[in-house]
């Protein structure tokens, strides 16, 4: 069974950085490109990047809004999606999430971890 | 620029069909496009994906009351037989090289 369960939501100050993470299970991590979404209170879904499989260069794409400020990486011996945010932001404040992609489109999801920025 | 359009709501009753919409902007009618349930106070869930060569695949698990169609640049989504429980938000999705993009959701109310 495929999972992924995001973790490293926490409330914090605007100008903080925050790491958060998405541990996978049930698939071969290695093989498959990595989306990030994020939700703020009340609104639609909005991508914020995707890192792609090392077979394919593992680098990385961002949201013309995020470029910048949010790095994400890969630890494929651990089968871990990582986002790094820094320079926080109130906006910044939502649920992210982490998917499996497959061919451009996301197959998976996880549950998701919310983010908190206010002083 | 690579733009999904999503109309902001849509209701039916019970029991009934509806049929959502998702617009590719102009100059990318090709692409491919997945669609995503978000029921209330809950995560996203794949529904199925629709590629641009015209193959398809539903989620594990998503019943065939969910159904998908393209003409041109729009994609639908078509429910039938509603249920209570189909009462969410619906998000198209698509991709290019190197973006992925959401349209802004449908919310779906089953009357």
């Amino acid at each position: 069974e495929v999972q992924l369960v995001e973790s490293g939501g926490d409330l914090v100050q605007p100008g903080q950085s925050l790491r958060i993470s998405c541990t996978t299970s049930g698939f071969s991590f290695v093989h498959y490109p990595m989306s990030w979404v994020r939700q703020a209170p009340g609104k639609g879904l909005e991508w914020v990047g995707f890192i792609r499989s090392k077979a394919y260069g593992g680098t990385a794409e961002y949201a013309a809004s995020v470029k910048g400020r949010f790095t994400i990486s890969r630890d494929d011996s651990k089968s871990i999606a990582y986002l790094e945010i820094s320079s926080l932001k109130s906006e910044d404040s939502g649920i992210f999430y982490c998917g499996r992609e497959s061919v451009g489109a996301i197959g998976d999801w996880g549950q998701g971890t919310l983010v908190t920025v206010s002083s | 620029q690579l733009v999904l359009t999503q109309s902001p709501s849509a209701s039916a009753s019970l029991g009934a069909s509806v049929k959502l919409t998702c617009t590719l902007s102009s100059g990318h009618s090709t692409y491919g496009i997945a669609w995503h349930q978000q029921q209330p106070e809950k995560g996203p869930r794949y529904l199925m994906k629709f590629n641009s060569d015209g193959s398809h695949n539903r989620g594990d698990g998503i019943p065939d009351r969910f159904s998908g169609s393209s003409s041109g640049a729009e994609h639908y989504l078509t429910i039938s037989s509603l249920q209570p429980e189909d009462e969410a938000d619906y998000y198209c999705q698509t991709w290019g090289n190197d973006i992925r993009v959401f349209g802004g959701g449908t919310k779906l109310t089953v009357l």
